[in-house]
């Protein structure tokens, strides 16, 4: 299985910072991540997917980039409602495996 | 608009089973591939398995193979996970989420809102 490791396991910000949050997969993965935002008590919601494009509906301060094992998840100016905990999902293999999550709390 | 309701959740013992289900509205639900993930309480998510838009194809994580059966009734627009021999280690929400494929990217784009399984004596 190819094991998915994000970093770090929570930051604290503040409204309007820039945020990066990255994920390495244990072996390349061609481009084949995803990225959830989870709040509390609530479903995953997919915000971007092939490493880079944006899911329909989703904030362009959302952006993604990376190749082969590194990958990141950028948040250009965080807003209150970006709060949560985001997952790296890689596609590449079956089982497709989750990162560990990144919480983003307020500072 | 797409929606997922996941039912059938709740407290079992340990070695017991239980049935979860997923009603699927707003889209052609025999046209998806879906999916099982769970998630233990304060913990990431697992994915526990695959079902093909026909049911030609499953797949399942190690740590649910030969327990748990995934299944559909695309007549019914429902997915179901059948899991026995049930142990502590499976609590969790178990979310069913519809496969989606474009850009050559297999991704999850719609989850239910989740049921919650307890294993305890």
């Amino acid at each position: 299985d190819i094991q998915m490791t994000q970093s770090p396991s929570s930051l604290s910000a503040s409204v309007g910072d820039r945020v990066t949050i990255t994920c390495r997969a244990s072996q390349g993965i061609s481009n084949s991540l995803a990225w959830y935002q989870q709040k509390p008590g609530k479903a995953p919601k997919l915000l971007l997917y092939a490493a880079s494009r944006l899911e329909s509906g989703v904030p362009s301060r959302f952006s993604g980039s990376g190749s082969g094992t590194d990958y990141t998840l950028t948040i250009s100016s965080l807003q209150p409602e970006d709060f949560a905990t985001y997952y790296c999902q890689q596609y590449y293999s079956t089982p497709q495996t989750f990162g560990q999550g990144t919480k983003v709390e307020i500072k | 608009q797409v929606q997922l309701v996941e039912s059938g959740g709740g407290l079992v013992k340990p070695g017991g089973s239980l049935r979860l289900s997923c009603a699927a509205s707003g889209f052609t639900f025999s046209d998806y591939y879906m999916s099982w993930i769970r998630q233990a309480p304060g913990k990431g998510l697992e994915w526990v398995s695959y079902i093909s838009s026909s049911s030609s194809y499953t797949n399942y994580a190690d740590s649910v193979k030969g327990r748990f059966t995934i299944s559909r009734d695309n007549a019914k627009n429902s997915l179901y996970l059948q899991m026995n021999s049930l142990r502590a280690e499976d609590t969790a929400v178990y979310y069913c989420a519809r496969d989606s494929y474009y850009d050559s990217s297999d991704v999850l784009d719609y989850w239910g809102q989740g049921t919650l399984v307890t294993v305890s004596s």
